[in-house]
């Protein structure tokens, strides 16, 4: 069974810092591995979608990799900015419905 | 892009009333749907997995009476909360997808409180 581990729970950071979120997952068995966002009390916001073949993908300040055989990935912030303190979930599909890892709660201090 | 529409976004109501929450996709043709809830400060959780015509499968611990879906076409799915109380409370987001290896794609979801 497809488990989804994300690293930290939660991180706190000033203005202007590059940050990485983790994921990790126990089956490499993968179609792609999706980022999202969530605000508090909102759905979710699709970030960047890799594909099991690719390597990255990128997005504005936004960079995310895969590596499917060791069965992780990093989400990679450039320049944060308070607007983007959110929840941060890492989900990947195989031949089961997406399975979500826990969240990186992110805050941004100006 | 693909736009998963969820409606409504928020329910309150009594207990014991049936609740009925719709997930659309509008700009494509979704095979099969999912309904995922959430508690706050939580994960996502599977509920369901819906193909178009065809029964729901139910996740472990997820009562099949008390959650009705319907996945009538190949648009549209439905989720019922039946005779709601209050710990059925929390946040449903819907998913749709066209084909098995494609991404999903999520609804805004519904806070749905009983009282």
């Amino acid at each position: 069974k497809q488990e989804v581990t994300q690293i930290p729970a939660a991180l706190s950071v000033p203005e202007g810092e590059n940050l990485v979120l983790n994921c990790s997952f126990t089956d490499s068995a993968i179609y792609n591995l999706q980022w999202f966002r969530q605000d508090p009390g909102k759905g979710l916001t699709s970030l960047l979608l890799i594909q099991s073949s690719q390597r990255e993908q990128t997005s504005g300040r936004l960079n995310a990799s895969l590596d499917k055989s060791s069965g992780r990935s990093t989400l990679y912030i450039a320049a944060s900015q308070p607007g983007d303190s959110a929840t941060y979930l890492c989900a990947v599909s195989g031949n089961t419905p997406l399975v979500f890892g826990k969240g990186t709660r992110l805050s941004v201090i100006a | 892009g693909a736009v998963v529409s969820q409606h409504p976004s928020r329910v309150i109501c009594k207990s014991g009333t049936s609740v009925k929450i719709e997930c659309r996709s509008l700009d494509f043709q979704a095979t099969t749907m999912f309904w995922y809830r959430q508690f706050p400060k939580k994960s996502l959780m599977l509920m369901a997995t819906s193909n178009e015509g065809s029964k729901a499968t139910y996740e472990q611990g997820v009562e099949k009476d008390k959650f009705l879906i319907n996945h009538a076409s190949l648009t549209l799915s439905t989720l019922t909360v039946t005779s709601a109380h209050p710990e059925d409370s929390s946040f449903y987001i819907c998913s749709a997808r066209r084909v098995l290896n494609q991404p999903q794609h999520f609804g805004d979801g519904t806070r749905l409180s009983i009282l």
